[in-house]
């Protein structure tokens, strides 16, 4: 079945710090992919999507492309904050599937 | 309102009990998500509704979990003789389509404790 595989964490890093956090799906078909991001105190609230091969997506500085060849979809930003300090969830979501599958989460501490 | 409402935001049950738990999805959003989320795990998928239709209930775990959504708004989860690992926070979401291409925009939660 369809699935995400998600760097365990929690990840502490400091500020300006470069980010990486892996993740890597299996899918029956060709799937939308995506990183959620749920901050303390708050609901789950999608960072970004891509919907294809190749594409990229971007938000709040954070990046991610689709990568069918290595199945992967990897959760980058240059510089992070202390205002990124949250738990990030890569997910994917197929056509003929309208669920959405969660990875376990990647808990992210940044220090000042 | 704005966004994805449920209610209550905690809930406490002696194990054996029934509960309920309410979701005001945003409005004019015919899709309709909930899911469940243990501690230190992601979001674990329930039933999916498109209108007032299950268009796919193949996470419920057992038929002791319900879930209706009678004028396609407004949905209610139904858990029957609760047992102590029905604990989690029970998320719901919805979207304007429920496509590929669409956002899925998630309430705060309701976290069920059963003691």
């Amino acid at each position: 079945g369809n699935s995400v595989t998600q760097m365990e964490g929690p990840v502490t890093l400091s500020e300006e710090a470069f980010l990486t956090i892996n993740c890597t799906y299996t899918a029956t078909g060709y799937p939308s992919l995506f990183w959620y991001v749920q901050y303390p105190g708050e609901g789950l609230q999608l960072l970004l999507k891509a919907t294809k091969a190749d594409d990229k997506g971007s938000n709040k500085g954070f990046e991610a492309t689709y990568r069918k060849e290595t199945t992967s979809f990897h959760l980058e930003k240059g510089s992070v904050q202390v205002s990124d300090s949250a738990v990030y969830f890569c997910a994917l979501s197929e056509l003929s599937h309208d669920k959405i599958i969660f990875g376990k989460g990647t808990r992210l501490h940044i220090l000042p | 309102g704005a966004g994805v409402s449920q209610t209550p935001s905690n809930k406490v049950t002696e194990k054996g009990k029934y509960v309920e738990l309410r979701c005001d999805p945003i409005s004019g959003h015919t899709a309709l998500y909930w899911y469940r989320q243990s501690l230190g795990q992601g979001p674990e998928f329930l039933i999916y509704f498109q209108g007032t239709g299950a268009a796919d209930d193949s996470g419920l775990p057992n038929d002791r979990f319900f879930a209706v959504r009678p004028e396609g708004s407004v949905s209610t989860l139904k858990i029957q003789r609760t047992e102590r690992g029905d604990s989690a926070v029970y998320l719901c979401a919805s979207s304007n389509s429920g496509g590929l291409n669409t956002e899925a925009f998630f309430g705060q939660g309701t976290r069920l404790t059963v003691v």
